[in-house]
C-alpha cells in the first residue's frame, strides 16, 4: 500500500483564517479524496482530487469553503477557509489500493482545533 | 434511516472471547463492503473486504447477507491488540464519491 503523509499533524488556529493541509503520498495516484472526521462521528467524503482537473465535491461542500489543488500525481492540498469552531475536525487524506476505488488507504490526519 | 448503521457499543469483552458485529445498509444496489479499524486518535486502516462468498483472514471472519442487507465481522480468541473501532464501510455506486463509513462499532477487549 501506498505510504501518505500529511502536514501540519495538528494545528489550533483562530476563527476567520484559513489552514492549508497538504497530503504526499510516495506513488503516483490518479484518485486522491480528503475526509473529514468530526469529533466522535465517522469520516464523512469532502471531496475527490483529480490531477488535471476540478474536484468533484459532495453535498453539504463548497469550493470556496475547501479548495483543492493537485498539482501532481503525489500531492494534493485541501484548505479551511474562514474557518470557525464547527471546522474543529480531522482531516484525512487517503488513496485507492491496488484491490480497486473502494480499498482506501488514509494519511495520519491533520487534526484542526478552532478557536 | 442512515445509509449505513452500527451498534456504537462499546462492546467490552474478555480476552480469548468471541465477538460478533453487524452492520446494516439500505442501499440494496450497495457492490463493495469492507470492515476498517480505527485505533483511538489513529487514521482508519482496511481490515479487510468483506465477499459474497464470506471471508476469512485468522481470527477474523466477514459474511455479507445481501438479503437482509447486512455484513457482519466475528473475532475469535480476542485478543487485547483488538481494542478498537470497527467502521462498516460500503460502496459500489458508479464513482468513488459512494462510500459510505459507519459510525463504528467501539471493541474494548479486557484481560
Amino acid at each position: 500500500s501506498a505510504v501518505i503523509s500529511q502536514k501540519p499533524s495538528r494545528d489550533i488556529c483562530q476563527r476567520g483564517t484559513s489552514l492549508t493541509i497538504q497530503c504526499q503520498v510516495d506513488s503516483q495516484v490518479t484518485m486522491m479524496f480528503w475526509y473529514r472526521q468530526q469529533p466522535g462521528q465517522s469520516l464523512t467524503l469532502i471531496a475527490t482530487a483529480n490531477q488535471g482537473s476540478e474536484a468533484t465535491y459532495e453535498s453539504g461542500f463548497v469550493i470556496d469553503k475547501f479548495p483543492i489543488s493537485r498539482p501532481n500525481l503525489t500531492f494534493s492540498t485541501l484548505t479551511v477557509s474562514n474557518m470557525s469552531p464547527e471546522d474543529s475536525s480531522i482531516y484525512l487524506c487517503s488513496v485507492d489500493g491496488t484491490g480497486g476505488p473502494y480499498e482506501q488507504y488514509f494519511g495520519p490526519g491533520t487534526r484542526l482545533t478552532v478557536t | 434511516r442512515k445509509e449505513v448503521e452500527q451498534d456504537p457499543g462499546p462492546f467490552n469483552v474478555p480476552e480469548g472471547a468471541t465477538v460478533a458485529f453487524n452492520c446494516t445498509y439500505s442501499n440494496s444496489a450497495s457492490q463493495s463492503f469492507f470492515w476498517y479499524r480505527q485505533d483511538c486518535r489513529k487514521e482508519p486502516k482496511l481490515l479487510m473486504s468483506v465477499y459474497s462468498s464470506g471471508n476469512e483472514d485468522g481470527r477474523f471472519t466477514a459474511q455479507l447477507n445481501r438479503a437482509s442487507q447486512y455484513i457482519s465481522l466475528l473475532i475469535r480468541d480476542s485478543k487485547l491488540s483488538d481494542s478498537a473501532t470497527y467502521l462498516c464501510v460500503v460502496a459500489g455506486y458508479s464513482s468513488a464519491s459512494k462510500i459510505i463509513f459507519g459510525s463504528g462499532t467501539r471493541l474494548s477487549i479486557r484481560p
